[in-house]
């Protein structure tokens, strides 16, 4: 498993503030991810990153902003945190050229926006 | 588009029983990846078991076993002799192409001592 960190663990902020989520990752993989989850729905994609400075969109994007300056770090940013960011927020990675294309998860980080 | 579905919502047993965790999926891609993960009380997501598409063989790993059969897209999930550990969410996936997965909606399993 790749060595995975989250950080915060937990936060509680209010409605119109600015939030940054950090994924940290020691196995150098390429890929990294952010998911969300929430009761009903399972994890949904939120953005995701192929390489330093490159990402993309998720299925749920609306609200969130990205960046990768460094293989190791992929930050979600939740530019005005509202109500309905409130979510249990994973980080994932994948090893390039994994053919089996395992994701590999981080502990999670518990958002509470009130 | 990709689905995966979990129509079992929760599931209670009592231990020793054997259960098993349906995951029925959609994709119109002939290469893809199917997966389990599971979700204990403690929040984390543990790597079970990955399939791709041109291996139908059955797989099992202990107590655990896995049932694919791409005739049916579904791809289920058999615990034998359960034991109160295994109490968790599991969720079955579905790679698509080579940048997200798909998850359903997890099946929350309750083993009773």
């Amino acid at each position: 498993d790749a060595g995975i960190t989250q950080s915060p663990r937990h936060k509680v902020t209010e409605t119109g503030t600015p939030v940054t989520l950090r994924c940290h990752q020691t196995e150098n993989h390429r890929y990294m991810y952010w998911y969300r989850q929430d009761p009903g729905h399972g994890l949904r994609l939120i953005h995701y990153s192929y390489g330093v400075k490159d990402t993309d969109k998720g299925e749920v994007s609306d609200g969130y902003s990205v960046s990768r300056s460094k293989t190791e770090d992929f930050l979600l940013t939740l530019e005005s945190a509202t109500s309905s960011q409130t979510s249990v927020y994973f980080c994932a990675t994948r090893l390039a050229g994994d053919t089996q294309e395992t994701q590999y998860f981080g502990p999670g980080t518990r958002l509470l926006v009130l | 588009a990709q689905k995966v579905t979990q129509a079992q919502t929760e599931i209670s047993v009592v231990e020793k029983e054997d259960v098993t965790l349906d995951c029925v999926y959609e994709t119109r891609d002939t290469t893809y990846y199917l997966f389990w993960y599971k979700q204990p009380p403690s929040g984390e997501l543990v790597f079970l078991i990955r399939r791709n598409s041109f291996d139908e063989q059955n797989e099992i790993s202990g107590r655990y076993s896995w049932n694919f059969q791409k005739s049916t897209s579904s791809f289920n999930f058999t615990i034998t002799a359960s034991q109160v550990v295994d109490s968790a969410v599991y969720f079955c996936a579905l790679s698509e192409g080579a940048q997200k997965l798909v998850f359903g909606q997890g099946t929350r399993l309750t083993i009773n001592p």
